[in-house]
Order: structure tokens, then sequence, then C-alpha cells
């Protein structure tokens, strides 16, 4: 079964600065994909960033990019210039690539501070 | 272009009752996924349908059971509920069933009593 694991409940960022969250996943898949979702207080998930598991480079959205380790399973988002904005519950998301079922790990709450 | 909007908000019921959820899917989105999200947790899928067709399922009992209609909106329906169903319900839309852009709305709240 693929599971993912998010070990940071809770992070804490100040404004403008960097933070880095962890996820790592357990799958025996070579064709897969991951994302990184945010869910702010509104409750409705967005979409931040994916990443398909064969593509070697790493995904970037503006202030948003990835460190996808294949061989190590882990999947990190960084948040550049960090805003009060993305403060908010972040889900680490593994799809299989011809399966629907969606498998999130258990977040980890973002505070900015200003 | 309309967003994915669910209803109600917000639902207390008591166990042993059924409840129905309604999602209509974002327009041109042919597919609707349903989740669990207890709290604390991420959310665990439920299942998807596409073009009005069960199309892959998730580990919940029979008595979660859905609709698509022609228009591609949804419903789910939890019978007999227990405690443990108390959890946000999310709907996700798609273009095609694998296709990994979701767009969710945002969610119901059940709350079993």
């Amino acid at each position: 079964a693929q599971t993912v694991t998010q070990s940071q409940p809770e992070m804490s960022v100040q404004e403008a600065e960097t933070v880095t969250l962890s996820c790592t996943y357990d799958t025996s898949e070579s064709d897969y994909y991951l994302f990184w979702y945010k869910q702010p207080p509104s409750r409705q998930m967005i979409l931040v960033i994916r990443q398909e598991a064969y593509k070697q480079q790493n995904a970037t959205e503006n202030r948003f990019s990835v460190n996808f380790q294949k061989a190590a399973k882990s999947f990190s988002l960084k948040i550049s210039d960090s805003q009060l904005g993305d403060a908010a519950m972040y889900f680490c998301a593994y799809r299989r690539g011809n399966n629907n079922d969606m498998r999130f790990g258990a977040g980890t709450r973002l505070t900015v501070k200003p | 272009e309309t967003g994915v909007t669910q209803s109600p908000t917000h639902l207390i019921k008591t166990r042993g009752q059924q409840v129905t959820l309604r999602c209509s899917s974002q327009s041109g989105h042919n597919t609707v996924s349903w989740y669990q999200q207890a709290l604390g947790q991420g959310p665990q899928f439920i299942f998807q349908y596409y073009r009005e067709e069960e199309n892959g399922r998730g580990n919940f009992p029979p008595r979660f059971s859905g609709l698509q209609f022609p228009n591609y909106s949804s419903e789910l329906n939890v019978n007999a509920l227990e405690l443990d169903d108390s959890a946000l319900y999310l709907c996700a839309s798609s273009r095609g069933f694998l296709n990994e852009k979701l767009f969710f709305g945002s969610g119901t709240q059940l709350s079993v009593l």
C-alpha cells in the first residue's frame, strides 16, 4: 500500500523568509505523481505544485519549488519569500499513474509571522 | 467559469440516520471524486464518478454510495450513520478520471451525534 508521511505537524516562518516542508512516501510503483495542496481556513484544497515521477527536474511554481529525491522517496516543498497569505495546512499527496485514488499525508500547519 | 460548490456547508445528524450531500462540478468537468477528511487528518478517497458511473472506490463500506447526474453534478449518500462518520466531506471535479488537476469545493462539515 502506498503511504504518505508528513513528519512536521506544525511549522513557523517569518514573513519574507524561506521554509521547507517535508514529505516522504512509500511505493513500489515507477509511474506516479506527487502533489502539494494548500488548505486555508476556507477548507478548499488548492493545488500548489505537482511532480511527475518520471521527470528528474524539480517542479517550480513562482515562489514554490520542490526537492524530489526519487531514490529516497522524499518530496519536500520550499516556500520562498513567505507571505501572510501562505498560512494554511499543507498536504502532500501521492497518486499512482493509472489509479484515481489520491493518498494524502496528515498535513503540516504553517504559520507565517509578520 | 463557476467553481465547485457543495451543499449544505454544515449538517448535524444523529446516529442511524441517513444523509445526502451534494456537489456541483466545475463547468466542463465530467469527473467527480469524493473525499472524507476526519479532524486532524488528510482527506481519504471514498469513490469517483465518471460519466455517471462509479469508477474506483476507496476502503469505505457499501453504506457510502453515490450518484452522478447527466449534468455531472453528484451526490454522496451515507446510510446508518455512525459517530465516526463525523468529518469534512470534500468533493473534487476534473476533466477526465486520471486528470491530476483536481478542483475542490469547500466541503460539507457533517457532525453525527
